[in-house]
């Protein structure tokens, strides 16, 4: 079974402050890999997605990938109250269209 | 407008009484996937569709149906709802020659009595 671990949360972090979400997935052959942001009752937003080893920036966010380690995290710098939502973590078994695998998702507050 | 559309967006019904939640995509997408999505159970896909007649089942797939008669429109049919088919649905569609990201709908809250 697939799996993609996520810490549910909820994590708190005072304005301005920098957020790390953290997820692991048990599936080694995994090829990209995304941060998707989703207010309570709402449609889950992509963020950013990744798929090379490393880093990769986007404003605010910043996408972490460690394929050795089976890791991917998101930094978000300078967080603000609207960051607060629930990031849901994804990854796609195979490069294109393929059944993603969601965490449960870690849900965020910001406290200004 | 790049869109996936559902409808309705608010339902409460009744157990038994056969319904249907509309999904529409604007994107050419071959790809095209039903979640539901509970408190504390995260994401569960239902069912999804690789192409046109083409339909697979997802992780619960009981008591769904779908059809994928036109490669624009995907539409979840619950053939006699019961009270465990509570939940908030997403719709959503997948391009091809990229990663794979998933471009959700709205979503639709359902609620059967």
């Amino acid at each position: 079974q697939k799996e993609v671990e996520q810490n549910s949360g909820p994590l708190s972090v005072p304005e301005g402050a920098i957020a790390s979400l953290n997820c692991t997935y048990s599936d080694r052959g995994s090829q990209s890999f995304f941060w998707y942001r989703q207010y309570s009752g709402k449609s889950p937003e992509l963020i950013m997605f990744i798929y090379s080893n490393g880093d990769k920036e986007d404003g605010r966010f910043t996408a972490q990938l460690n394929k050795a380690s089976q890791y991917v995290s998101l930094l978000i710098r300078d967080s603000q109250p609207s960051d607060s939502a629930t990031y849901l973590c994804a990854v796609n078994p195979i490069w294109g269209q393929g059944n993603l695998i969601f965490g449960k998702g870690t849900k965020l507050s910001v406290k200004p | 407008e790049a869109q996936v559309t559902q409808n309705p967006r608010y339902l409460i019904t009744v157990t038994g009484k056969k319904l249907t939640v509309t999904c529409s995509q604007n994107m050419n997408h071959e790809y095209m996937s039903w979640y539901r999505q509970d408190p504390g159970l995260g994401l569960r896909q239902i069912y999804y569709s690789m192409n046109v007649e083409v339909t697979d089942k997802g992780d619960v797939p009981e008591g769904y149906k779908v059809s994928r008669k036109e490669k624009r429109n995907f539409p979840l049919i619950l053939e006699s709802p019961s009270p465990n088919q509570t939940s908030l649905y997403f719709c959503a569609s997948q391009g091809q020659g990229r990663a794979g990201e998933l471009f959700f709908g709205e979503g639709s809250r359902l609620t059967v009595l």
